[in-house]
């Protein structure tokens, strides 16, 4: 089936520093998300983007937070600067739609970062 | 705020045996509710999802809504080891794209 593709699976990083996850949704999706889920509670949602634009985010969705998918290629989620509680596993979705009458959400494995 | 919980915590059954899993939520303004099925170290995958009230049927999987109740609930019949996984169910109120709502998940497993 349809996969999504993260980049790299894990990533350690010191405070302070900048880092950048990679997806590669599925390629002809639309619509595309980051979860975020912090060790041993639920997968919460950070941010959904289309057309270029962040369409909706939530309250995890820091200042320091952004995303883009330039020219096509991967959606990106990136850091700048990482915080203690920005370790998480991060995961990136795609859908062909949006809205309740989306298709389903295809979801990466996830990229667990680790803020030292 | 959508609050959505899940029991049990984790399950173990036979193989062979009908596996009943649950989940609650808060908003009743909701109206996407689905399963996801997550291997270890896999990606989550979507199971089944349903919209209005009653039951969804694929294969050995089936999937029960009662809106009135706040609950919905997934149905394994014939469990397999093979369906030993974290089950996640989500839950959105339909005007946010793509914005889920997950519950902390059911662990089951299944012993030949």
């Amino acid at each position: 089936g349809p996969k999504v593709l993260q980049i790299p699976s894990h990533q350690i990083i010191d405070m302070g520093q900048m880092v950048t996850l990679n997806c590669d949704p599925v390629s002809n999706h639309l619509y595309f998300y980051w979860y975020k889920q912090i060790l041993g509670q639920q997968m919460e949602f950070l941010v959904n983007f289309y057309n270029g634009k962040v369409m909706e985010k939530s309250k995890l969705f820091k200042d320091q937070f952004s995303v883009e998918r330039p020219d096509g290629s991967y959606f990106t989620l990136k850091i700048q600067p990482t915080a203690l509680e920005d370790s998480a596993v991060y995961f990136c979705a795609s859908s062909t739609a949006g809205g309740v009458s989306a298709e389903t959400l295809y979801f990466g494995s996830g990229t667990r970062l680790t803020v030292l | 705020q959508q609050k959505v919980q899940q029991s049990p915590e984790s399950l173990i059954v036979p193989e062979g045996a009908m596996t009943s899993l649950n989940c609650t939520f808060s908003d009743s303004a909701s109206q996407y509710f689905a399963w996801y099925r997550q291997h270890s170290g896999k990606a989550p995958k979507a199971l089944m999802s349903i919209f209005s009230n009653g039951e969804k049927e694929e294969g050995r999987f089936t999937i029960h809504l009662n809106k009135a109740s706040l609950h919905f609930s997934l149905h394994i019949r014939d469990s397999q080891p093979s369906d030993s996984a974290l089950y996640l169910c989500a839950v959105s109120t339909g005007s946010a794209l793509g914005r889920l709502h997950f519950g902390a998940g059911t662990q089951l497993i299944v012993i030949p």
